[in-house]
Parts: C-alpha cells; structure tokens; sequence
C-alpha cells in the first residue's frame, strides 16, 4: 500500500538548535500536515499545507509542501524542552480513507 | 468545548472477552475515525465515519465492528479479544477530512 518515509527516525538535539525533518512518498497528496505527538496523549495538529510550493509558519514551527507534491518539511527553530516528542507528517488524497500517516520522527531536546 | 473525549483510559482483558471503546465529540464533525498505534510505530485506520449512519473499514478492520447512531458518538467494538488487539487506539473527528482532532486514547492489553 501506499506508505510515507519521515527522516530521522529520530534526533538529540541541544536546546536552541534548529531541527529539520521531511516526510517523501512516492504518491501525490493534495494536502499535507503535520502532528505532534506528547507521551501519553494523542496527536495534536500542528500546520496544514494545501498548496504546492506553500510555506507556512506556526511560531517556531515552519512547514513546507513540496513543489513536486510528493514531500514536506518540518523546522523547529530555538527548539526548547517542550518541543520532546514525536512529530507525524500525513498525507491526503481527499479520499476519506486515504489520510496516510508516516512513522513519525522522535524528537528528543537535551537542556 | 470537550473536543474529543474517550472512555476507558485503561482496560485490561482477557482473551476471548469483549468491549467497547466510546468516542465521543462535541464538535459538530461530520468525520470520525479510529486508529490504533502500537508501540513506536504510526496510525492505522481501522474504521471511519462520514456521517450519522455511514461507517466504513479501513486498513485494519479485522476483529473490530462500529456504529454511528448519532453525530456525536462513535463506538468501537472489539469481539473475541487477542492479543494481537493490544495496543493503543484513538478516536478522532474532523469537518475537514485532513485537520482530524484527537482524542487522548484508550490504552487495552489483552492477556
């Protein structure tokens, strides 16, 4: 079936570095967001992307949707403790059970 | 508003027995879904709803049965429990198909 990659897997970063993470398939979507996820609860929305080429900021949060429509992007900039957690990029065919989430991509911020 | 709760936390069972996981929304969302994600991996749909007596399957519907009697609710039934079932599973509505809000899970094992 269809599947999405995020890239890393997972990351140790300081605090106040930047991160940077992507999410490719080999599909188009029409629609890309992205998730967090904090231990224990479920995914919140973090940025959704409905264009082609679309940059959209969220705070520190800053998400791309690929110009190719087959991948996005995810910076973190300054990142802070609070930011721990696992980010989920998915993707939509406006299809309603066509949402694919990805692996998702765990981040870890050391003080 | 609620959002999206969920009813149990917890819930330990045995092989063989059966229960329902309860949804519920005060969001006036016409979508629902439920996921179950095991440990350190993605979502997987396994059923969802694009309205009041409309349900569907998903990736993973195998074991699980739902009903959407009303907007608000979305009950997930598990029959014949196996341990294969042990994992954690989540609720979540949308108006639109990709921003899907989330409930905060209903964590099983089955022994």
């Amino acid at each position: 079936g269809q599947q999405l990659n995020q890239s890393p897997q997972s990351m140790f970063i300081q605090e106040g570095e930047d991160v940077s993470m992507n999410c490719t398939s080999s599909s188009i979507f029409n629609t890309w967001l992205w998730y967090k996820q904090d231990p224990g609860e479920g995914p919140v929305l973090l940025i959704a992307l409905y264009k082609a080429g679309e940059l959209t900021s969220n705070g520190r949060l800053t998400a791309q949707f690929g110009i190719t429509r087959k991948d996005s992007f995810l910076n973190i900039s300054a990142s802070i403790p609070s930011d721990v957690g696992i980010y989920f990029c998915a993707g939509d065919k406006t299809s309603y059970d066509k949402v694919i989430f990805g692996p998702g991509t765990s981040l870890s911020v050391i003080p | 508003n609620a959002g999206v709760t969920q009813t149990p936390k917890f819930r330990i069972l045995k092989i063989g027995q059966s229960m329902t996981l309860q949804c519920a929304q005060d969001m006036n969302h016409n979508y629902m879904y439920w996921y179950r994600q095991d440990p350190g991996m993605g979502l997987k749909l396994i059923y969802y709803s694009v309205g009041a007596g409309i349900t569907d399957k998903g990736e993973v519907p195998n074991g699980y049965n739902v009903s959407r009697s009303t907007t608000e609710d979305f009950p997930l039934r598990l029959e014949l429990a196996a341990p294969s079932q042990t994992s954690v599973y989540f609720c979540a509505s949308s108006s639109n198909i990709g921003e899907q809000y989330f409930g905060p899970g209903t964590r099983l094992t089955v022994t």
